[in-house]
C-alpha cells in the first residue's frame, strides 16, 4: 500500500498571500495524483488530478505540480473560501486508494 | 446534473449490522465505477470499497474486507454497502463517490460525491 504524507499538518497564511501544499508518496506515483478541498460538514470537492489539471470550474489560482514522489499544491493569492482542509490522493497503485492525512489551511 | 445520495446511517450496537444506500442520477450509472470513501469524526479520508460499472469486480480496504459487502443495481441506479459486524471504529461519515470516466477503471479520482451519512457504532 502507498502511504501519502502532508505537510505541514497545518499552515497559517494572510488572505492574499501564496500557500505551498505538499504531498510525498511512499513510492512514484507517477502523475497519478489529484487534490481535493474539504470545508467543515461538506464532502470533498476536486480541485487537480493527474498532478497538474485543474477540475471543472476550479479558479486559475490553484495549481498543482509534480510526479514521482513529490507533489505540491500552491494557491497563489488567498481568498477566504479557501481556508479548509485540502487532501491529496493517489491512484497510480491501487486497489487500495491512499489518501494524505490532510493539511488544515488557517487565517493568519 | 450529476448527483448522488446517500442514506440509510443511523445508530447501531456493535457486532450488528448496516446497509447504505446511494442513488444516483443526471449520469448513465451503468456506464461508472462507483466507490465508498468514508470519514472518521476529526478524521481523514479513507477509501472503503469498489465495484466495477458492470459489477464484475469488487474490492475492499483491508479494514472492512470480509465484514463489508458492495452491491449495485443498474436498473436503480443505487449503489449499495452492506455492513455487517459493525465496530466501534466504523463509526464515520461515509460517502459514495463516482468514478473518474466511464468504463475506465485505471483512474479513481472522484469529482461527483454524495452528502455523507453519519454511522454511529455505539452500545
Amino acid at each position: 500500500e502507498i502511504v501519502m504524507t502532508q505537510s505541514p499538518a497545518t499552515l497559517s497564511v494572510s488572505p492574499g498571500e501564496r500557500a505551498t501544499l505538499s504531498c510525498r508518496a511512499s513510492q512514484s506515483v507517477s502523475t497519478n495524483l489529484a487534490w481535493y478541498q474539504q470545508k467543515p460538514g461538506q464532502a470533498p470537492r476536486l480541485l487537480i488530478y493527474g498532478a497538474s489539471t485543474r477540475a471543472t470550474g476550479i479558479p486559475a489560482r490553484f495549481s498543482g505540480s509534480g510526479s514521482g514522489t513529490e507533489f505540491t499544491l500552491t494557491i497563489s493569492s488567498l481568498q477566504s473560501e479557501d481556508f479548509a482542509v485540502y487532501y491529496c490522493q493517489q491512484y497510480n497503485n491501487w486497489p487500495p486508494v491512499t489518501f494524505g492525512q490532510g493539511t488544515r489551511l488557517e487565517i493568519k | 446534473q450529476v448527483q448522488v445520495v446517500e442514506s440509510g446511517g443511523g445508530v447501531v450496537q456493535p457486532g450488528r449490522s448496516l446497509r447504505l444506500s446511494c442513488a444516483a442520477s443526471g449520469f448513465t450509472f451503468s456506464n461508472y465505477g462507483m466507490h465508498w470513501v468514508r470519514q472518521g469524526p476529526g478524521k481523514g479520508l479513507e477509501w472503503v470499497a469498489v465495484i466495477w460499472y458492470d459489477g464484475s469486480n469488487k474490492y475492499y480496504a483491508d479494514s472492512v474486507k470480509g465484514r463489508f459487502t458492495i452491491s449495485r443495481d443498474n436498473s436503480k441506479n443505487t449503489l449499495y454497502l452492506q455492513m455487517n459486524s459493525l465496530r466501534a471504529e466504523d463509526t464515520a461519515v461515509y460517502y459514495c463517490a463516482r468514478d473518474s470516466d466511464p468504463w475506465d477503471m485505471t483512474t479513481p479520482y472522484f469529482e461527483y460525491w454524495g452528502q455523507g451519512t453519519l454511522v454511529t457504532v455505539s452500545s
